[in-house]
């Protein structure tokens, strides 16, 4: 059962306009969420993160928003860049969750495609 | 050097044959994770380790083994490849995955034919 979920498997955008990717959870545990690149025969890197504290969490193009109550987040890239064509993923995991080894919990991927 | 590595990044082998993929980190970070990536299926966890000798099975463990014995070493190992396990296989260590998340190493390329 898929507890993270990015339901759009791609996204083509043009060069300077704003790209938003989204995701969904079904776990109320979850409060700690993060957002990983990947670009081809590389493994993931770590973009950005928030805590379930916040409903914001800015870096530089990047800012991811938090919506408790829907158990959704988004994260916005403005302006987009032709270098941030990559698939992004979504990830959740629960701090408070005791028994659990701390794991992160993955959506199955956004393909953003920024073109010229 | 510092940081993540795994190898081989390119493996080829025969349906039925044993293979080992090796996972190596710098950091002394307790935890590690692999997880195998399949087109439609995202990121999935196959063992993690909180600390040497602590295993434990993730979501798609069967046909896998890992082992443990010292912090900085990870190996998973297919007991008995099969195609399906034809997949990219990404290593991950953390410190503390709920507070920083997770640093990934580049990944195995393994094709089972």
């Amino acid at each position: 059962d898929q507890q993270v979920k990015q339901n759009s498997p791609s996204l083509s955008v043009q060069e300077g306009r704003i790209s938003i990717l989204n995701c969904d959870y079904t776990n109320s545990m979850f409060d700690y969420f993060l957002w990983y690149k990947k670009y081809p025969a590389e493994g993931p890197t770590f973009l950005i993160s928030i805590s379930s504290i916040k409903d914001k969490n800015e870096d530089g193009r990047f800012t991811v928003f938090l919506n408790k109550s829907a158990k959704h987040l988004s994260l916005h890239i403005v302006p987009s860049q032709p270098g941030d064509s990559a698939v992004y993923f979504c990830a959740a995991s629960a701090r408070n969750r005791g028994s659990t080894l701390g794991r992160l919990y993955f959506g199955r991927g956004t393909q953003l495609t920024v073109w010229p | 050097d510092a940081g993540i590595t795994q190898s081989p990044r390119y493996k080829i082998t025969e349906t039925g044959r044993q293979v080992t993929l090796m996972c190596h980190q710098t950091w002394s970070h307790s935890y590690m994770f692999w997880y195998r990536q399949d087109l439609g299926h995202g990121l999935r966890l196959i063992y993690y380790s909180a600390a040497a000798d602590i295993t434990d099975k993730g979501e798609v463990p069967d046909g896998y083994v890992v082992s443990r014995s010292k912090t900085e070493n990870f190996p998973l190992t297919l007991e008995s490849a099969t195609r399906s396990q034809t997949s990219v296989y990404f290593c991950a260590s953390s410190i503390s995955p709920t507070n920083y998340g997770y640093t990934f190493g580049s990944g195995t390329r393994l094709t089972v034919v």
